[in-house]
């Protein structure tokens, strides 16, 4: 069954504009953890931002955000400010406690 | 300090033979995770270790797959009578411990069966 959904498989963004990529998810375990991880053209994984099950406040780590709505089993990353920079692919991950990815999202930010 | 490393950075190998991939963890960090890649998709989890306990091979695709991380630290993935659907990038990654810590990925072997 797909723990991880990310239903936009490309999306564009104007330079200095914020842009959300959706994720949703699915899981039983009342404790899990969400993850989001960005990969540029090179390939390298690279950590952006996590955000608990119990957590009651918002995950945020410079430009970005983590919409956590936890009824509704969404994690939204919110990007603000876009720069050419952030162009890659970005995935959204769940540790419950396997970890699963999402498909990703490729992220264009147009100049 | 030290990253992640995997070695080879890239292997081809004939359908039908072994392969090895080999996976250094960042130091003191008691979980490890492998992960499979195909081109333009997203991570396959393949199997975990974390500490002493008992591996999680749940994500492992068949029995040709099997894994062993030696005294709490460098992993080593197997791949016996590779296919040619094998092909793929194999990312390694280490974190601190289980749960809500960030994982540090490695930057991968690509493996081409002809």
């Amino acid at each position: 069954a797909q723990k991880i959904t990310q239903t936009q498989p490309g999306m564009f963004v104007q330079e200095k504009e914020a842009v959300t990529l959706d994720c949703t998810y699915d899981t039983s375990d009342p404790s899990y953890g969400l993850f989001w991880y960005k990969q540029p053209s090179s390939g390298e994984m690279i950590f952006l931002i996590y955000q608990g099950s119990y957590d009651q406040q918002n995950a945020t780590e410079g430009r970005y955000s983590l919409n956590f709505q936890k009824a509704r089993k969404s994690a939204n990353l919110v990007i603000s400010a876009s720069q050419l920079g952030d162009s890659a692919m970005y995935f959204c991950a769940m540790r419950d406690p396997d970890m699963r990815f999402g498909a990703g999202t490729r992220l264009t930010v147009k100049p | 300090g030290a990253g992640v490393s995997q070695s080879p950075s890239n292997k081809v190998t004939e359908k039908g033979k072994d392969v090895e991939l080999r996976c250094d963890p960042i130091s003191g960090h008691t979980a490890l995770y492998w992960y499979r890649q195909s081109l333009g998709q997203g991570l396959e989890f393949l199997i975990y270790f974390q500490g002493n306990s008992a591996p999680d091979k749940s994500g492992l695709p068949s029995d040709r797959f099997s894994a062993e991380r030696t005294g709490g630290s460098v992993s080593t993935l197997t791949i016996q009578r590779t296919q040619q659907e094998d092909s793929a990038v194999y990312l390694c990654a280490s974190s601190l411990a289980a749960g809500g810590y960030e994982q540090y990925f490695g930057p991968g072997t690509r493996l081409t069966v002809t």
